[in-house]
């Protein structure tokens, strides 16, 4: 498997433009996640789903910030409009919540610089 | 919710000498504590992991403790090296959901 797939791995663009991230997380995990890394903040969880359902989105910092998953294998976060506070890593995780492994497993994450 | 403190923020040991970083938490009913390694400029990755009805979990050099009457869980690493060199953050799984909430981290700093 190719683990967690991220895109684009680095995206640079001016305040004010949408920004749209991408993942695909392992096949057959049914759970996702998206966080944000920064040096101030440390490592913030956006908002998961399970099973395509969004079942906490309590993180997510404004109305600015949307997430999707149409199905078991996509899912996007969007920023419109970005601000230059939302520059940080973006990490997308995925495991399998069934069973006894809770382990998530990482993308390599989107560095996000909004300028 | 969930709370999960970590400490120390920084810490820097010699090589071979051991390290030791301590996370509390909040929820009672949390009852799955990973850690995650994070090396430079790289993804957070699992390296252990204990549950709630387990005391203490060893694998190699990495061990952790958990005490859940405190609600605190430790990470030891023993006769460190340079490449134990990254962030390490702990974690809290709350039970019967899906949300795993994070530590600050601590970054670890290994002298050769």
């Amino acid at each position: 498997d190719a683990g967690v797939i991220q895109s684009p791995r680095h995206e640079v663009t001016e305040m004010g433009q949408e920004v749209t991230l991408r993942c695909k997380p392992i096949s057959g995990h049914n759970s996702l996640f998206w966080y944000r890394q920064t040096m101030m903040r440390g490592l913030e969880l956006l908002i998961y789903f399970n099973n395509n359902v969004p079942i906490d989105d309590s993180g997510m910092p404004e109305d600015r910030f949307s997430a999707k998953m149409p199905n078991a294998s996509f899912s996007t976060l969007k920023i419109q409009p970005s601000e230059p506070r939302d520059s940080a890593v973006y990490f997308c995780a995925s495991s399998r919540t069934t069973g006894a492994n809770y382990e998530q497993y990482f993308g390599p994450g989107t560095r996000l610089t909004v300028t | 919710g969930e709370n999960v403190e970590q400490h120390p923020s920084t810490l820097s040991v010699q090589e071979g000498d051991s390290a030791v970083i301590k996370c509390t938490y909040s929820d009672s009913a949390s009852n799955y504590f990973p850690w995650y390694k994070q090396e430079l400029g790289k993804r957070p990755q699992l390296i252990i992991d204990i549950r709630s009805n387990v005391g203490e979990k060893k694998d190699q050099r990495i061990a952790v403790t958990l005490n859940k009457t405190a609600k605190h869980f430790s990470l030891h690493i023993t006769e460190t090296q340079p490449e134990d060199s990254a962030v390490y953050f702990c974690a809290a799984k709350e039970t019967g959901g899906f949300k795993t909430i994070f530590g600050a981290g601590t970054r670890l700093f290994v002298k050769a």
